[in-house]
């Protein structure tokens, strides 16, 4: 069973830290990891997308990486702001050859960034 | 903002009841995917369609059904709800049915009592 494993479950973390959260898979054949930023009640938003060769991407403060041979990504937190507190879900797409639309999502890791 | 728009926002109804769900996809998109992702737990994917078709359904009951119009505007309907069917109904809308990025909407809150 495709699986997507999120840890720490939550954290709470001062203003201007860092922070990196992890995200272990079991999905296979892979096709991309995504990492979304979902506020409280509201739709998921897409920060970062990898396919199995690359190893890292960043958008703004937000750096994933990617290591596919042990099936393992992380998503670093540079400098946070108080309105990253959300949750931050980690979601894998399998081989678009058996339907990339089945994504599995991962439960999240819930991060509170506190003054 | 994603372009993607859900109605109603939030929704109560007791055991038993249906309920429709509707989504707007974003200008361009012809596929929507239709999420349940309840208290703490990520999305669970129950269906999509792709130019009013359905193609693909996740491990949902029968009494999940939708709709996609040829605006491309879609329908959920849930028959029979049950309390465990409480939950924030999330669509998200893409070009084509295996477009990398989808676009979430903000969710319907459903309440069953």
């Amino acid at each position: 069973k495709n699986q997507v494993e999120q840890s720490p479950q939550s954290l709470i973390i001062l203003e201007g830290k860092n922070c990196t959260l992890q995200c272990n898979y079991t999905v296979s054949p892979f096709s991309n990891l995504r990492w979304y930023k979902q506020d409280t009640g509201r739709g998921p938003v897409s920060l970062t997308i990898m396919t199995f060769s690359e190893n890292t991407k960043s958008n703004g403060r937000y750096t994933a990486t990617l290591d596919a041979d042990t099936k393992q990504s992380s998503l670093h937190i540079t400098a946070s702001q108080l309105s990253d507190s959300a949750s931050y879900i980690c979601v894998v797409s399998p081989n678009s050859g058996a339907g990339s639309y089945q994504l599995t999502f991962g439960k999240g890791t819930k991060l509170s960034v506190i003054p | 903002e994603t372009g993607v728009t859900q109605s109603p926002t939030h929704l109560i109804k007791t055991r038993g009841q249906q309920v429709t769900l509707r989504c707007s996809s974003q200008s361009g998109h012809n596929t929507v995917s239709w999420y349940q992702q309840a208290l703490g737990q990520g999305p669970q994917f129950i269906f999509q369609y792709y130019r009013e078709e359905e193609n693909g359904r996740g491990n949902f009951p029968p009494r999940f059904s939708g709709l996609q119009f040829p605006n491309y505007s879609s329908e959920l309907n849930v028959n029979a709800l049950e309390l465990d069917d409480s939950a924030l109904y999330l669509c998200a809308s893409s070009f084509r049915a295996q477009e990398e990025t989808q676009y979430f909407g903000p969710g319907t809150r459903l309440l069953v009592l």
